[in-house]
C-alpha cells in the first residue's frame, strides 16, 4: 500500500464554519506534512509532524491548526477561512529516518465562500 | 539560497518527441533532487529522483541529467505521448529524519499529437 489517502476530495465552507481535513497512512512512514497549492503555483509547506510531534511551522495563520493523533493520521482544523484561502490542501508522507521519498495524496479542493 | 529555478514555465512538444526541463539550485546542502508530475487536480506524485553522486538516472522514457559543479539538472522525456501532458515540477531537499522540500515553479507540458 503506497497510498496516502485524503478526505473529502472537495469541501466549500463558509468564513464562519469550522470544519477538518482528514490524511491517512499505512506505510509505516514517521513524517507527515500538510502543503497548500494555488492554482498554476507549486505546493508551499505548511506543516510538518515527525514522530507526531510538530517539527515545522511555516508561520501559518491560527486559522489552520494541524494534529497528529497517531503516526498514520493526520488532520487539519480549519476555522474562520477566508476565501483568499481557497485552495488545493496537499497531505504527503514520508519514510524518516534518513530517507526523504515523499508520497503526496490527491489533495482536498477547498472553497471558502 | 533556499529557491529552486526552473525554466521553461511551458512547453509545447510534438508526439514522439523529446521534453527537457531544466532547474538550478543555489543550496548546496540539497542532496535529494526528485520530479513530480501533477495532472488537474491530482497531488503530485513523485517520477524520477536523484542523489549528487550520480549524474545520469534512467528509468524507462524518463532520464534526469545532474551537473553538481554547475548546480544544475534536468529530466528528458523521450518519445513524449499526450498521456505526458501534466505540470512537472523539479524540487530539492537535505536527507535527514524528515524533508523540507524546495519546489521549482514547475513546467506545463502539453504533447500534441
Amino acid at each position: 500500500d503506497t497510498e496516502v489517502t485524503q478526505t473529502p476530495k472537495h469541501l466549500v465552507m463558509g468564513m464562519t464554519n469550522k470544519k477538518s481535513l482528514k490524511c491517512e497512512q499505512h506505510m509505516g512512514h514517521r513524517a507527515m506534512y500538510w502543503y497548500k497549492q494555488k492554482a498554476k503555483k507549486p505546493p508551499e509547506l505548511m506543516f510538518v509532524y515527525s514522530y507526531e510531534k510538530l517539527s515545522i511551522n511555516e508561520s501559518v495563520p491560527s486559522r489552520f491548526s494541524p494534529e497528529c493523533p497517531n503516526s498514520s493520521l493526520l488532520n487539519l482544523h480549519l476555522h474562520a477561512l477566508q476565501p483568499e484561502d481557497s485552495a488545493l490542501y496537499l497531505c504527503a508522507s514520508s519514510p524518516g529516518q534518513g530517507r526523504t521519498q515523499a508520497f503526496f495524496g490527491q489533495g482536498t479542493r477547498l472553497t471558502v465562500v | 539560497q533556499q529557491q529552486v529555478k526552473q525554466s521553461p514555465q511551458s512547453l509545447i512538444v510534438q508526439k514522439g518527441g523529446i521534453s527537457i526541463i531544466n532547474c538550478a539550485y543555489e543550496n548546496t546542502a540539497f542532496d535529494y533532487f526528485p520530479w513530480y508530475q501533477q495532472f488537474p487536480g491530482k497531488g503530485p506524485a513523485l517520477l524520477i529522483a536523484i542523489r549528487p553522486d550520480v549524474s545520469e538516472k534512467k528509468e524507462g522514457r524518463f532520464t534526469i541529467s545532474f551537473n553538481k559543479s554547475a548546480k544544475q539538472f534536468s529530466l528528458h522525456i523521450m518519445d513524449s505521448r499526450p498521456g505526458d501532458s501534466a505540470t512537472y515540477f523539479c524540487a530539492a531537499s537535505r536527507s535527514g529524519g524528515y524533508q523540507k522540500v524546495t519546489f521549482g515553479t514547475g513546467t506545463k507540458l502539453q504533447v500534441i499529437p
